[in-house]
């Protein structure tokens, strides 16, 4: 089983800040099989990003993704008011897929 | 756009057998452009994916829970299903229900918008 780390575990910014959020693999990950996801609280999680870099359909281009191997990074470049959550990285390739901890982002 | 819709009892009892459907609205479950799949998140924890199930009722499983899962689909009334037996607390869990691309790069790129399961005597 691939064991996904996030981090950090929180992060605390104020909106208009920069979010810089990491996901490392026990074991290499293709690309084509990292995503990225959003969840605020009561809602399902979010697709954010897919193949390790590219953005889902009607997601800002605030958002990026980037990494390859072992070692992801999501990255806001803005926060706006709306992206406090938490943020879970996600591998579909070889069964069972997992899932990270996860890495909250809360106001400062 | 799809919609994916879980329905099932909220409240099951200790050693019993978990049953929860997944309505596809809007979109076709035989297309075979995508799996279907069941995740789950226990109350204030991150998310496990259980399985999935392709159109010919091929299935992946999640190993830690292969004993006790079986998926169904039925494609003429756009449903896929999961039951979960001998459930205990542990298993109490908002379930949802995604979609999965069959092709690269494969995400989960459309979700239900979950269901609480309490499993309580």
């Amino acid at each position: 089983e691939i064991v996904l780390t996030q981090s950090p575990g929180t992060l605390s910014l104020s909106p208009g800040e920069r979010a810089t959020l990491f996901c490392r693999a026990s074991q290499t990950v293709s690309s084509s099989y990292l995503a990225w996801f959003q969840q605020t609280p009561g809602q399902a999680p979010r697709l954010l990003i897919h193949g390790a870099s590219n953005r889902a359909t009607g997601i800002p281009d605030r958002f990026s993704g980037s990494g390859s191997g072992t070692d992801f990074t999501l990255t806001i470049s803005r926060l706006e008011t709306e992206d406090f959550a938490v943020y879970y990285c996600q591998h579909c390739g070889t069964s069972p897929w997992t899932f990270g901890q996860g890495t909250t982002v809360e106001f400062k | 756009q799809v919609q994916l819709q879980e329905s099932g009892p909220g409240l099951v009892k200790p050693s019993q057998t978990l049953s929860l459907t997944c309505s596809v609205i809007g979109g076709s479950l035989s297309s075979g452009y995508y799996h279907w799949n069941w995740i789950r998140q226990r109350p204030g924890k991150g998310l496990e994916w259980i399985g999935n199930i392709y159109y010919t009722g091929t299935t992946n499983y999640n190993p830690s829970l292969k004993s006790r899962i079986t998926f169904s689909v039925d494609t003429s009334k756009t449903q896929f299903s999961l039951r979960l037996s001998s459930v205990t607390a542990a298993d109490t869990a908002v379930y949802y229900c995604a979609r999965d691309t069959v092709t690269t790069p494969r995400a989960l790129d459309s979700w239900g918008q979950g269901t609480l399961v309490t499993v309580s005597s």
